[in-house]
């Protein structure tokens, strides 16, 4: 079964504008962490933010905030005053702790982002 | 530059060979983790070390095998290569086991593998 589901295979915004991309994920863990990652056209996975599932705040960096919403499952990334650079795949990713410590991470199958001058 | 590197940054083969792909995690990480990212399948967690012990297994086919040396650094093995091995294989390390569940995964820039 998908335990990351990104529905948006691709996605368009203006420049300047904010873009919201979906992401909903599946677990019976209490404890698990939600990550994004954007892959440009180089092909580099480059690590944007992290939410875990205890945090009370909506996590943010800079330009990129996640919106979490714990009961429904879902972990969006919204992407204020889109660049030109924002151009490129974005996936959303989840982890959940093994007996151990360790974890298995699961990626979803992504969402292009293009921008639009 | 996320500070881990791999070697080769493309590779072509033919079916049936072996290769050996070479990853060295960020200076003070010890956590080594393997990827394979392909179109039909998506980025498929493949292994999992922390300083040299193999910690988890993902979708690893039995004919891959993966190390991670004691300097850290580690390589992945693939052998009797089929045509739908060929893949972009990323390397990606972190600090800690877990580190809690915070532990950020850095990416190199992946090898390209095309078996012909």
């Amino acid at each position: 079964a998908q335990k990351i589901t990104q529905t948006q295979p691709g996605m368009f915004v203006q420049e300047k504008e904010a873009v919201t991309l979906d992401c909903t994920y599946d677990t019976s863990d209490p404890s698990y962490g939600l990550f994004w990652y954007k892959q440009p056209s180089s092909g580099e996975m480059i690590f944007l933010i992290y939410q875990g599932s205890y945090d009370q705040q909506n996590a943010t960096e800079g330009r990129y905030s996640l919106n979490f919403q714990k009961a429904r499952k879902s972990a969006n990334l919204v992407i204020s005053a889109s660049q030109l650079g924002d151009s490129a795949m974005y996936f959303c990713a989840m982890r959940e702790v093994l007996s151990g410590g360790s974890y298995i991470p699961t990626f979803g199958r992504g969402t292009s982002l293009i921008v639009h001058p | 530059d996320s500070g881990v590197t791999q070697t080769p940054k493309h590779l072509i083969t033919a079916t049936g060979q072996r290769v050996t792909l070479r990853c060295s995690p960020r200076s003070g990480d010890l956590s080594v983790y393997w990827y394979q990212q392909s179109l039909d399948q998506g980025l498929q967690f493949l292994i999992h070390y922390y300083n040299g012990e193999e910690r988890a297994k993902g979708n690893i086919l039995e004919r891959f095998s993966a190390q991670q040396f004691p300097d850290l650094h580690s390589e992945l093995n693939l052998s009797s290569l089929e045509l739908g091995d060929s893949a972009l294989y990323f390397c990606a390390s972190s600090a800690g086991l877990a580190g809690g569940l915070r532990d950020t995964q850095y990416f190199g820039p992946g090898t390209r593998l095309t078996v012909l």
